[in-house]
């Protein structure tokens, strides 16, 4: 267990719906990163939040947002969905923002939430 | 932007080596090296991380040469349960937008 939780495990939906996902970080970790991984695909880096506050962007559609909260959780709201988008989507969280910069910070990902669109 | 690019697959028997090379020519100077290991459904889990030359821990090594343009995971008699795909992260660098770049994993398949 990685200590990062994430709701709901699995989301069915409809094309043209919008959906948030939920992703409650360890305890203590500032940061907050989201992926996607479509089947037997790697992971994309969506984006990334720390303490509240988006520090790097990556290849996220435009229909697709996300916010760090003050208590830290963050939530991926998804937006006129496309069945392109059935996907698993993974959160992270690292103890600061330098993942990938700094040593030991590494990210412990959550379980997922698998999306399905039909 | 640091792209990174991992063969697809790889498989071994029980008790052999496995070395896995990730190519990254274009790391930055303050990049680190991850890799993460991910099982069917399930988020990767970290593995192992280097800056440059070796690191050994108790489950895999990371080799890293002079120029950090690639870095090989290496898996020592590796058993059934190191089957997975493995994924090497170069890290985000200020200059690249502080965007982490993934491989396109490599899915180990180890056989009895």
């Amino acid at each position: 267990d990685s200590g990062v939780t994430q709701t709901p495990k699995h989301l069915i939906t409809a094309t043209g719906q919008r959906v948030t996902l939920r992703c409650s970080p360890r305890s203590g970790d500032l940061s907050v990163y989201w992926y996607q991984q479509s089947l037997d695909q790697g992971l994309q880096f969506l984006i990334q939040y720390y303490n509240g506050e988006e520090r790097a962007k990556g290849n996220i559609l435009e229909r697709f947002s996300a916010q760090q909260f003050p208590d830290l959780h963050s939530e991926l709201n998804l937006s006129s969905l496309e069945l392109g988008d059935s996907a698993l989507y993974f959160c992270a969280s690292s103890a600061s923002g330098l993942a990938g910069l700094a040593p030991y910070n590494e990210q412990f990902f959550g379980p997922g939430t698998r999306l399905t669109v039909l | 932007l640091a792209k990174t690019t991992q063969p697809i697959s790889m498989d071994s028997y029980e008790g052999q080596e496995v070395n896995i090379t990730c190519s990254h020519n274009n790391i930055a100077t303050n990049d680190y090296i991850t890799w993460y290991q991910q099982f069917p459904s399930q988020g990767p889990r970290f593995i192992i991380q280097g800056y440059k030359t070796k690191v050994t821990t108790e489950v895999a090594s990371l080799f890293i040469p002079a120029d950090r343009k690639s870095s090989t995971l290496s898996l020592p008699r590796v058993s059934l349960s190191d089957t997975a795909v493995y994924y090497c992260l170069v890290g985000g660098h200020k200059a690249a937008g502080n965007k982490l770049t993934f491989g396109g994993g490599t899915r180990v398949l180890v056989k009895p």
